[in-house]
């Protein structure tokens, strides 16, 4: 079956700027998590979004950051105003449950010039 | 705050074992015990998760401290795909994002 999918696999954008990164979940998966990886470091949770409960959204770095999960598959972070330091590979992942295992797309990398 | 510790590197050769720390002083009586790994250039992937009791499956073996605040990964004959970051969290039966911290992981080098 199809695993999760991000799209696009990599984006260049201009300082201030915004972006959208798109996940697809697997179907059927109540969870979806959004993480952030820099260069050479492990992965920063961003958002947790599950059923139809409100997100957590504890991770997020700053308000220019938001995601939404629509009809409780589709999800989009929305980045505004880009800075340089938000360049990284965005890694969504979803999960059956909480506390399940959780499979990785193979990630955003977005670079901000 | 990371809830958990590993070393940073190791390395190990080809077809032999490897096993990969971790410390988790301050697990919870609820909190699983779950393994990922991430090939380079690649979103992680599941190794093993535990509670309580030792695990096999496939990839490796995971075992749990009688205290719990420890485990170890165990891959029983290290092959050069194995190498990875291999990272150790912790999740809260409850659910929610508490615990979702990844940290650094541990660097496994092979050697052929």
């Amino acid at each position: 079956g199809a695993g999760v999918s991000q799209s696009p696999s990599n984006k260049v954008t201009e300082k201030g700027k915004d972006v959208e990164l798109r996940c697809d979940p697997i179907s059927g998966h109540t969870a979806l998590y959004w993480y952030r990886q820099s260069l050479g470091q492990g992965l920063e949770f961003l958002i947790y979004f599950q059923g139809n409960s409100a997100p957590d959204k504890s991770g997020l770095p700053s308000d220019r950051f938001s995601a939404e999960r629509t009809g409780g598959s589709v999800s989009t972070l929305t980045i505004q105003r880009t800075q340089q330091e938000d360049s990284a590979v965005y890694l969504c992942a979803s999960s059956l449950a909480p506390i399940k295992t959780q499979y990785f797309g193979p990630g955003t990398r977005l670079l901000v010039l | 705050d990371a809830k958990t510790t590993q070393p940073n590197s190791m390395e190990s050769n080809e077809e032999e074992p490897v096993h990969l720390p971790c410390n988790h002083s301050t697990i919870s009586g609820t909190d699983y015990i779950h393994w990922y790994r991430q090939l380079p250039s690649q979103g992680p992937e599941y190794v093993i998760h535990g509670l309580t009791s030792n695990v096999n499956n496939r990839m490796a073996s995971l075992a749990i401290a009688e205290d719990r605040k420890s485990s170890t990964l165990i891959l029983h004959r290290a092959t050069l795909r194995d190498a990875a970051v291999y990272y150790c969290i912790l999740s809260y039966s409850g659910g929610g994002a508490d615990g979702l911290t990844f940290g650094k992981g541990t660097h496994l080098i092979i050697q052929p």
